[in-house]
């Protein structure tokens, strides 16, 4: 089945403790992106990827870093988090460019910091 | 600064009615627009892409228009069933990575 896989789907965590949020997917996309989703807000990107080994910044890079080692994952690193990146997060992933192909998302990770 | 709206923010229907749902943005420079439903706990679906020379596409109940030069874009719902009941999100890309999107409307089909 095709499918972006996200994990843990849950995460309570303190501030300042390092985690990584994994992201796969089995379709061979070679665009990934993530993102964070907020009341009121609605989806924003935060980084995204073209290929292995190219990632760039989205609307809201601050506090969050990204790897593309492999062409299916994408993880989402937080270094030190912080209470406001409490949020819930997408993973995404599309064959081609976004502005051409249609995107498919994995089932989020409600992060909580406390 | 391309910016994605949606009115109302929440709406309850009994079943079987047919309704619209709203999208604007404010940039009318759009490659395509993408029409989602968001499920509490499955993530982001897929239901529609416009390609911005596109002026509508269907998918069994479901029709997204597309209307460029005004910044708007409908979802029609036909004869609406209580499974129905999820967040709509439109998103626009603005080109190369950029995808924007709007904060969704909550769709509640009573039976």
């Amino acid at each position: 089945e095709a499918q972006v896989t996200q994990n843990p789907r849950y995460l309570i965590t303190v501030t300042g403790k390092k985690l990584t949020v994994t992201c796969s997917q089995n379709m061979n996309h070679e665009y990934m992106s993530w993102y964070r989703q907020d009341p009121g807000l609605g989806l924003r990107q935060i980084y995204y990827s073209m290929n292995v080994e190219v990632t760039d910044k989205g609307d809201v890079p601050e506090g969050y870093k990204v790897s593309r080692k492999e062409k299916r994952n994408f993880p989402l690193i937080l270094e030190s988090p912080s209470p406001n990146q409490t949020s819930l997060y997408f993973c995404a992933s599309s064959h081609g460019p976004p502005r051409d192909t249609e995107a498919f998302f994995g089932q989020g990770t409600r992060l909580t910091v406390v | 600064k391309q910016e994605v709206t949606q009115i109302p923010a929440a709406l309850s229907v009994p079943e079987g009615e047919n309704l619209v749902l709203n999208c604007s943005f404010t940039d009318s420079a759009i490659y395509n627009l993408q029409w989602f439903r968001q499920d509490p706990g499955k993530g982001l679906t897929s239901l529609l892409l416009i390609q911005s020379s596109q002026r509508e596409q269907t998918s069994g109940r479901l029709n997204a228009s597309l209307d460029k030069s005004s910044g708007r874009s409908t979802l029609y719902i036909a004869a609406s069933q209580p499974g129905d009941s999820a967040t709509y999100l439109c998103a626009v890309n603005t080109g190369g990575f950029k995808t924007i999107f709007g904060a969704g409307t909550r769709l509640f089909v009573k039976a």
